[in-house]
């Protein structure tokens, strides 16, 4: 069975501009989950979907939004950039609640 | 809210010594705990879980960890450490029914020969 696969892989952007992350969960896995990754702040949630329908919802700004469509892929759209938005962001799957989540290698995102 | 503490920022270990990385949660009802490991330029892999039952759960990888309610740990173990272990360890929280994990700032683990 495919892992978590997230594309692209690398991206370098600048200030002000706008990104979209995408990620294809395992398959049958309905939920999908979105990190940020950064030195300073550590692992910090984002938001969770499942079956197209936010879930959860992490202390980020609206400018970081998400969503899922019915095959379970789900894309994460980051508008008007800041150097602070530099981070890895994972994605994890899951089949759905109180089950373990399955991380995927990420998006290394660049804003200069 | 719930919080997750591992303590040490970094941790040396011989080839071969044992291996005890610390975590600490807080939370106010029976969480959902996990240990992820990342290496370098890697997405996380689940290395064990603890919902419920037994309190020593068994991982990959030759680790184990033990969930003690009184004391608020769920500490990681190896018996033996080898220099593929090298990596960044993370512990987890949960509630349950949600799939919002909260992480500990992690534990880099170095491998001395």
């Amino acid at each position: 069975k495919a892992g978590v696969t997230q594309t692209p892989r690398y991206l370098i952007k600048t200030r002000g501009q706008q990104v979209t992350l995408s990620c294809s969960p395992i398959s049958g896995h309905r939920s999908v989950s979105w990190y940020q990754q950064t030195p300073g702040q550590g692992l910090q949630f984002l938001f969770e979907y499942f079956s197209e329908t936010q879930r959860n919802k992490g202390n980020f700004p609206g400018r970081f939004s998400g969503r899922q469509f019915s095959n379970s892929r789900s894309e994460m759209n980051v508008s008007t950039l800041e150097l602070g938005d530099s981070a890895l962001y994972l994605c994890a799957s899951s089949q759905g609640m109180d089950n373990e989540q399955f991380f995927g290698p990420g998006t290394r995102l660049t804003v200069l | 809210a719930q919080s997750v503490t591992q303590p040490d920022i970094h941790i040396t270990v011989s080839e071969g010594a044992s291996l005890e990385l610390r975590c600490n949660y807080s939370y106010g009802a029976t969480p959902y705990l996990f240990w992820y490991v990342q290496s370098p330029g890697q997405g996380l892999q689940l290395l064990l879980k603890y919902f419920s039952g037994d309190t020593l759960v068994q991982g990959i990888k030759g680790f184990e960890a033990e969930f003690k309610r009184s004391q608020s740990s769920f500490n990681l173990r190896k018996p033996s450490v080898h220099w593929s272990d090298a990596a960044e360890y993370f512990c987890a929280v949960t509630n349950t029914g949600f799939q919002k994990l909260v992480f500990g700032t992690g534990t880099r683990l170095l491998v001395s020969p």
